[in-house]
């Protein structure tokens, strides 16, 4: 089955203490994003990657890092997490980001709930 | 930069009910629209894209928008609605990137809660 698969899919951490959300999509797609939403602001985007080894900052990229190692996964890494991260992480990805529309639709997994106390 | 405008947070409707969920966009380029719909706990779902062509689409679970250029409008219908409709829906556009690649940027979403 065609998916992208976050985890944890719930994880409560403290101030300061490292962490790392996974993300892995098994479609081949070459263009992957992770986004937070928050209550009366949509989602917003924190990174991209438009291949392997390729990653970009979007909207909303302090306090975040990438790694873009390997055409399925892409981790979101949390250095030292602090409260204003608590959110809800949707990873996504599409075929690419150029071309015919089809291959612009992204592709969502089914969140990851954080907070960060 | 392109934008999108959910001016409705909620909506609430009665069961097999008409409704129609607001989105303007803007945008200097011609853009790809989306909606995309989340349920209670789960991610998003694509329900419908604008591609080009014709101005009305339609898309899963009997939802259809209509696209109006000229008032940058990209409406989301459904006749009559069911209880399972109840999610939060999300208005999308997808613009060309400076850089390049394109950027989907996401409305603040619409509630819609149906009520018996």
């Amino acid at each position: 089955e065609a998916q992208v698969t976050q985890n944890p899919r719930y994880l409560i951490t403290v101030t300061g203490k490292k962490l790392t959300v996974t993300c892995s999509q098994n479609m081949n797609h070459e263009y992957m994003s992770w986004y937070r939403q928050d209550p009366g602001l949509g989602l917003r985007q924190i990174y991209y990657s438009m291949n392997v080894e390729v990653t970009d900052k979007g909207d909303v990229p302090e306090g975040y890092k990438v790694s873009r190692k390997e055409k399925r996964n892409f981790p979101l890494i949390l250095e030292s997490p602090s409260p204003n991260q608590t959110s809800l992480y949707f990873c996504a990805s599409s075929p690419s980001t150029s071309g015919g529309v089809s291959k612009n639709i992204q592709y969502f997994g089914a969140g990851t709930r954080l907070s960060v106390l | 930069a392109q934008s999108v405008t959910q001016l409705d947070s909620q909506v609430p409707v009665f069961e097999e009910a008409p409704v129609e969920l607001r989105c303007n966009y803007s945008s200097s380029v011609s853009v790809y629209l989306f909606w995309y719909v989340q349920y209670p706990n789960q991610g998003l779902q694509l329900l419908l894209k604008y591609l080009s062509g014709s101005t009305l689409v339609k898309g899963i679970n009997g939802f259809e928008a209509e696209f109006n250029k000229s008032q940058t409008s990209f409406h989301l219908r459904k006749p009559s609605v069911h209880i399972s409709d109840t999610a939060e829906y999300f208005c999308a556009v997808s613009a060309p990137r400076r850089g390049g690649g394109n950027k989907l940027t996401f409305g603040t979403g619409t509630q819609l809660k149906v009520e018996l």
